[in-house]
C-alpha cells in the first residue's frame, strides 16, 4: 500500500490565520481525498482532490474556507482558512490506490485559540 | 444516500476474550465494506475490506469479518483479544458509482481490561 505523509503533524493557531497542511505520496495515485475528524466524532468528506482541475467539495464545505491545490499525482494540500474555534480537529488526507481502497496519512491535530 | 451504523460506541473486553464489533449499512446494492482502526493520535489503518466473494474474510492483526447480505451487516471479530487491540475501530461503505467515496460509522471505542 501507498505510504503517505502529512505536515505538519499537529498545529496551535490563533483565531482568524490560515494553515496549509501537506500531504505527499510516494507513489502516483489518481485520487487524493482530505477528511475532517472533529473531537471525539467520526470521518467527515470535505473535498475530493483531482489532480489538474479544480477540488470537488462535499456539502457544507466550500472552497474559500477550504482550498485544496493537487499540482501533480503524488502531492496536495488543504488550507483550513480565517480559523476559528470550531475548526479545530484532526485533517486526513487519504489516497485511492485504484483498487476502490483508502489509505490513510497520519492526520494534523489543529487547535485553534 | 448511504449510511453505517455502529451501534455500540463503548465496548470493554478483557485481555484473551473473545471480540465482536457490529456494523450496520443501509445500501440498495451490495457496497464495499471496510473496517478501519486508530489508535490515539495516529491516523487509520486498514484492517480488512469487502467487495465480492467469499462472505468472510481476513485482515491484519487476526482480525475477521463477515458479510450478511439478508442481515445488511458486516461485523468485527477477533477470537483472543491482546491489550495492544485497545483503540477506536470505524466501519466504512463506499459503492461502485460513488467516485470511491467512503461513509464512515460513528466508531467504537474498544477498551482491553488486563
Amino acid at each position: 500500500s501507498a505510504v503517505i505523509s502529512q505536515k505538519p503533524s499537529r498545529d496551535i493557531c490563533q483565531r482568524g490565520t490560515s494553515l496549509t497542511i501537506q500531504c505527499q505520496v510516494d507513489s502516483q495515485v489518481t485520487m487524493m481525498f482530505w477528511y475532517r475528524q472533529q473531537p471525539g466524532q467520526s470521518l467527515t468528506l470535505i473535498a475530493t482532490a483531482n489532480q489538474g482541475s479544480e477540488a470537488t467539495y462535499e456539502s457544507g464545505f466550500v472552497i474559500d474556507k477550504f482550498p485544496i491545490s493537487r499540482p501533480n499525482l503524488t502531492f496536495s494540500t488543504l488550507t483550513v482558512s480565517n480559523m476559528s474555534p470550531e475548526d479545530s480537529s484532526i485533517y486526513l488526507c487519504s489516497v485511492d490506490d485504484s483498487t476502490d481502497t483508502q489509505y490513510f496519512g497520519p492526520g494534523t491535530r489543529l487547535t485553534v485559540l | 444516500a448511504q449510511s453505517v451504523t455502529q451501534p455500540d460506541i463503548h465496548i470493554t473486553v478483557s485481555e484473551g476474550a473473545s471480540l465482536e464489533l457490529r456494523c450496520n449499512y443501509s445500501y440498495g446494492a451490495t457496497p464495499y465494506l471496510f473496517w478501519y482502526v486508530q489508535s490515539p493520535g495516529q491516523g487509520l489503518q486498514l484492517l480488512l475490506k469487502y467487495f465480492s466473494g467469499d462472505t468472510l474474510v481476513q485482515g491484519i492483526k487476526g482480525f475477521e469479518a463477515e458479510f450478511k447480505r439478508s442481515q445488511s451487516s458486516f461485523n468485527l471479530r477477533k477470537p483472543s483479544v491482546h491489550w495492544s487491540d485497545a483503540a477506536e475501530y470505524f466501519c466504512a461503505v463506499g459503492f461502485t458509482g460513488g467516485g470511491n467515496k467512503l461513509t464512515f460509522g460513528t466508531g467504537t471505542q474498544l477498551k482491553v481490561e488486563l
